[in-house]
């Protein structure tokens, strides 16, 4: 079983200020995504990284995928109200079992709260 | 919008009965992936179908099934329900494959009374 484990659970700052999310996993994935997710509505994929080693940024965030592709970082600089939501990684598996079996495994989540 | 739908977006129904859920996914993906979550689980990986046919199985109770049509919409049913069933049921699309990323509907928000 993949897991992946998202550092930190919860991460509350004031609005101008940086911050990193981490994810972390032992399994190594063919890929991996992030997702952001608000309240009553479905998560939205944010940016697949693919590439050990890969930095891919939008806008305020950069994202980066591990060298050995078992973990991937996001980070926020001058963090603004709208980037309030819950942060998702998903890893797509490496070892295919079948054409087609690509389950997502999902992280535990980071909820971020950014204070005006 | 994501392009994937799901219907209905609320249910409300009494312990021991039975709904389906229905995705439509984006115009193209042949992968179709259930998740449920609620607040102290996450999202749990449920089920995924590929082009009809079942691909992948997460921790989906014998309660519950799902299938994948030809015009490829998807339908969850849940059966028997429970307390402990109450939750927001996502359905997603991709591509194949989903390394690229997948594409989620808005939910259907399930509560059992």
């Amino acid at each position: 079983t993949q897991l992946l484990e998202q550092s930190p659970q919860f991460l509350s700052i004031q609005e101008g200020e940086n911050l990193t999310v981490y994810c972390n996993s032992s399994s190594v994935f063919s890929s991996l995504q992030w997702y952001r997710q608000e309240p009553g509505e479905g998560p939205v994929l944010l940016v697949t990284v693919v590439t050990g080693g890969e930095v891919k940024k939008l806008k305020r965030l950069t994202f980066q995928f591990g060298d050995a592709r078992k973990d991937s970082s996001l980070h926020i600089t001058a963090a603004q109200p709208g980037d309030t939501g819950l942060y998702l990684c998903a890893g797509a598996p490496s070892v295919k079992t079948n054409f087609g079996n690509e389950k997502l495994t999902f992280g535990t989540g980071t909820r971020l709260t950014i204070i005006p | 919008d994501s392009g994937v739908t799901q219907t209905p977006k609320h249910l409300i129904t009494a312990t021991g009965q039975r709904v389906t859920l229905r995705c439509s996914p984006r115009s193209g993906d042949l992968s179709v992936y259930w998740y449920q979550q609620s607040l102290d689980q996450g999202l749990q990986f449920l089920i995924q179908y590929y082009n009809g046919e079942e691909r992948a199985k997460g921790n989906i109770l014998e309660r519950f099934s799902a299938q994948q049509f030809p015009d490829l919409h998807s339908e969850l049913n849940l059966s028997s329900l429970e307390l402990g069933d109450s939750a927001l049921y996502f359905c997603a699309s991709s591509v194949v494959p989903s390394a690229v990323g997948a594409f989620f509907g808005q939910g259907t928000r399930l509560t059992v009374v």
